[in-house]
């Protein structure tokens, strides 16, 4: 079993919808990441959290420590938001990763 | 601010060549990582270091060797390529400590095919 445990595997949307991404894990953390990675490209971070909720743009996340759940919500989706979105664990030394989530978005 | 840099983005490797893959940052960072990542799994952790000097093993070293011998770079070799580590390498680096210090910062990634 996986540390981090994330759903749906894939997803496809109609632009404008409004998309949740979620992420359960098992382990203590001191932090959990979203990171987003396009096709062919890098990984970049898009949040990291310990507690509460985060919002950048369209993109909200938020983290329940007392049930090892995190969700990332993008709002008003459109075509760019395709990417593949890994949510990670931190913990002492060492990340711990999602196998990711496909997001599709359609015109 | 380069942040993490990872050369080649690119290689093909025969069955049994060496190679290394570059991974510098200019972020000051103590701690670097290795990471694989194969089709429809997370990212595996090769090695790690949490300084200069200082190298551990993580969930998938076999086949890979690695050096720190500065804050910024954490090269990782390999010494005789096989089939099974073709793959997507991606190197990154976060301060050391917990929450807010471990912000971590991915390199752009190396696809790497044995053939």
């Amino acid at each position: 079993k996986n540390e981090v445990e994330q759903s749906p595997q894939n997803l496809t949307a109609q632009e404008g919808e409004f998309i949740t991404i979620n992420c359960s894990y098992s382990v203590g953390i001191s932090a959990l990441h979203w990171l987003q990675q396009h096709p062919g490209g890098g990984i970049v971070s898009l949040f990291m959290l310990s507690s509460g909720k985060k919002k950048h743009g369209r993109l909200i996340a938020t983290i329940n420590i007392q049930e090892k759940h995190s969700s990332l919500h993008i709002t008003a989706s459109h075509p760019r938001d395709s990417a593949v979105y890994i949510c990670a664990v931190s913990t002492g030394n060492q990340f711990y990763f999602g196998t990711g989530t496909s997001l599709t978005v359609i015109p | 601010n380069a942040g993490v840099t990872q050369t080649p983005k690119f290689r093909i490797l025969k069955i049994g060549q060496s190679m290394t893959l570059q991974c510098t940052q200019d972020m000051n960072h103590n701690y670097m990582y290795w990471y694989r990542q194969d089709p429809g799994m997370g990212l595996k952790l090769i090695y790690y270091s949490v300084g200069a000097g200082i190298t551990d093993k993580g969930e998938v070293p076999n086949g890979y060797n690695v050096s720190r011998s500065t804050t910024e770079d954490f090269p990782l070799r390999l010494e005789l390529a096989a089939p099974s580590q073709t793959s997507v390498y991606f190197c990154a680096s976060s301060y050391s400590g917990g929450y807010p210090n471990t912000e971590a910062f991915f390199g752009q990634g190396t696809r790497l095919t044995v053939v």
